[in-house]
């Protein structure tokens, strides 16, 4: 079946502009996260929704980071004013629920932000 | 707060080697752990998996991990490597949360 997707694949954007990366999660999968995957960073946990509870906004770095998950479906991570820290890939991930973790979380191809 | 460490950063091994890569993590109480691999070109994909039970865990292609809960430590192990598995390869724990927390990641290189 399909997977998660993720557009557009590859962003490049001046600094200061606002950028909007989309994710389309598995069909029928209740869960969905945001990471970073920065240069000998490893993956960083953004954001991630559960259902209609309230996201957990932990990990976003500054207040100009944000989500939205519409009809508990396809998710939108904005960048306010992009630096150029901000470079870096975006992977969206989903699983079937978050309950304690143990659910495997699928992961999309990324999108791949460069701000110039 | 919870972290993950992987002191091997870049390993080349020549096929049919043996593969250790070292994984530890911070976190006193019950962890789910993993290892995903990530394939040049590809998405992260999960490679095995630990919740409970039988802490020496089976992968896809071969590979295996060992949870030692006294060493806080979920080392990832193929007897005998071969050129397809040259990728990345990233341990993640996840401790209470349903977020995956992961380490830096390991480069993998398998020469002929």
């Amino acid at each position: 079946g399909a997977g998660v997707s993720q557009s557009p694949s590859n962003k490049v954007t001046e600094k200061g502009k606002d950028v909007e990366l989309r994710c389309d999660p598995i069909s029928g999968h209740t869960a969905l996260y945001w990471y970073r995957q920065s240069l000998g960073q490893g993956l960083e946990f953004l954001i991630y929704f559960q259902g209609n509870s309230a996201p957990d906004k932990s990990g976003l770095p500054s207040d100009r980071f944000s989500a939205e998950r519409t009809g508990g479906s396809v998710s939108t991570l904005t960048i306010q004013r992009t630096q150029q820290e901000d470079s870096a890939v975006y992977l969206c991930a989903s699983s079937t629920q978050a309950s304690g973790g143990i659910y495997e979380q699928y992961f999309g191809p990324g999108t791949r932000l460069t701000v110039t | 707060a919870q972290s993950v460490s992987q002191h091997n950063h870049h390993v080349i091994l020549s096929e049919a080697a043996s593969l250790e890569l070292g994984c530890n993590y911070s976190y006193g109480g019950t962890v789910n752990l993993f290892w995903y691999v990530q394939y040049p070109g590809q998405h992260l994909q999960l490679l095995l998996k630990y919740f409970s039970g039988d802490p020496l865990v089976k992968g896809i292609k071969g590979f295996e991990a060992e949870f030692i809960k006294s060493k806080f430590s979920f080392n990832l192990r193929k007897p005998s490597v071969q050129w397809s598995d040259t990728a990345e390869y990233f341990c993640a724990v996840n401790a209470g949360t349903d977020k995956l927390i992961f380490g830096t990641g390991t480069r993998l290189q398998v020469f002929p």
